[in-house]
């Protein structure tokens, strides 16, 4: 059972363009939602994180979009880079002692961004 | 950011050795580090949480006899391949959690360690 699912495997999207990339989960309890990017044969990097008391965050070219009711996330980048190409992760956890502070994962959507 | 490193990198090894992966929480103390491993073009699988002074917490269907994880320090928790296969040939990863008690503290994950048994 999948709580956090990205369903787009690739994007692919023109330089100085923005990617959307999207993120559902089905658990009520998260509260908290992360977007981390990764290279191949690297660790991933932490990006930008959202609070369930938020609907937006926004940091640099990089903003994050939580639609509560709908259970939905998603992470614009806007201009993107060429250096932007990469896997991102949606990830999320959720409060009290019985959930260990693990993050689930999503798949991982691959962006490439294209010069 | 908060630094996590492992090592090593890479690690080649014969089957049914025993392999140690170190992860260290460079500028920060990790109350709380993971474990997870990555088969190729999947996502993160949670392996265990380790927490320091105690025992690991194993997800369902990982081996603990198997997959042993010590968390000696604030700054250190390793994670040690026993009896090694190829089948365990995996990328392995850590990251590691501040001392904070809530959710919304970020993990921050190290450089991954590829284990290639043959």
């Amino acid at each position: 059972d999948q709580q956090v699912k990205q369903n787009s495997p690739s994007l692919s999207v023109q330089e100085g363009r923005i990617s959307i990339l999207n993120c559902d989960y089905t658990n009520s309890m998260f509260d908290y939602f992360l977007w981390y990017k990764k290279y191949p044969a690297e660790g991933p990097t932490f990006l930008i994180s959202i609070s369930s008391i938020k609907d937006k965050n926004e940091d640099g070219r990089f903003t994050v979009f939580l639609n509560k009711s709908a259970k939905h996330l998603s992470l614009h980048i806007v201009p993107s880079q060429p250096g932007d190409s990469a896997v991102y992760f949606c990830a999320a956890s959720a409060p009290g002692k019985a959930a260990g502070n693990k993050l689930t994962f999503g798949g991982g959507t691959r962006v490439l961004v294209k010069p | 950011g908060a630094v996590v490193s492992q090592h090593p990198s890479r690690v080649i090894c014969k089957s049914g050795t025993s392999v140690k992966i170190e992860c260290r929480s460079l500028d920060f103390q990790a109350t709380t580090m993971f474990w997870y491993r990555q088969f190729p073009k999947q996502s993160l699988m949670l392996m265990a949480t380790s927490n320091e002074g105690s025992k690991a917490t194993y997800e369902q269907g990982v081996e603990k006899d198997k997959f042993l994880i010590n968390h000696a320090s604030l700054t250190l928790s390793t994670l040690t391949v026993t009896s090694a296969h190829p089948e365990d040939s995996s990328f392995y990863i850590c990251s590691a959690r501040g001392r904070g008690r809530k959710s919304t503290d970020t993990q921050y994950f190290g450089p991954g360690t590829r284990l290639t048994v043959l």
